[in-house]
């Protein structure tokens, strides 16, 4: 079936620095969401993209639809302790259902204090 | 603005045991969606509703779970005969019927089947 590819699977960064993931999918989607889970909770929703080439901020984080709509690319500024988590990408093929989003794997980040 | 809400949060039951989860979606939210999350893997689809009628199954669903959700508000997810391999983190989410696919998931159930 169809798969997201994330990377890294994981990343230790300092705090303050940057940080960059990304998403790639093998056929084209519409639309690109990216989540955090915390531990034993449920996915949060941090930004939605909907147009190729579009970028979307939401505070420290800005997230990218790329071009060839195979892609999709998270990125945050300045790390605190509580951006830890595990970072998922989701998104919607075309002709694809209406219903369901297919996920990633997930980039797990830690940062040290 | 309360959001999506799951109950239990957690269960534990023994292989053959039935189990049922709850999920109460955003009031404003046409679209309920279920899934299931297991270690180091992202949310898999399990099915979805639009109000009261149930649009889409996935193959993982099988004839074991059963989904309803018979006002188009709140829906249950049953188990029956339970199997260790049902062990995973069940997830609820929530949406407007169109527009966007942005999905509002609840805390999840974590089932574990010993």
């Amino acid at each position: 079936g169809q798969q997201l590819n994330q990377s890294p699977q994981s990343m230790f960064i300092q705090e303050g620095e940057d940080v960059s993931m990304n998403c790639t999918s093998s056929s084209i989607f519409n639309t690109w969401l990216w989540y955090k889970q915390d531990p034993g909770e449920g996915p949060v929703l941090l930004i939605a993209l909907y147009k190729a080439g579009e970028l979307t901020s939401n505070g420290r984080l800005t997230a990218q639809f790329g071009i060839t709509r195979k892609d999709s690319f998270l990125n945050i500024s300045a790390s605190i302790p509580s951006d830890v988590g595990i970072y998922f990408c989701a998104g919607r093929n075309y002709g694809g259902s209406q219903g369901n989003l297919i996920f990633g794997k997930g980039t797990k980040l830690s940062v040290k204090p | 603005d309360t959001g999506v809400s799951q109950d239990p949060r957690h269960k534990i039951t023994k292989r053959g045991q039935n189990v049922t989860f709850r999920c109460d979606p955003i009031s404003e939210h046409n679209r309920l969606y279920w899934y299931r999350q297991t270690l180091g893997q992202g949310p898999e689809f399990l099915t979805y509703f639009q109000n009261e009628a149930q649009l889409e199954k996935s193959r993982l669903l099988s004839d074991r779970f059963s989904a309803e959700r018979p006002k188009g508000s709140f829906s249950t997810l049953e188990i029956q005969r339970t199997e260790q391999g049902d062990s995973a983190m069940y997830l609820c989410a929530s949406s407007f019927m169109s527009g966007t696919y942005e999905q509002y998931f609840g805390p999840g159930t974590r089932l574990t089947v010993t």
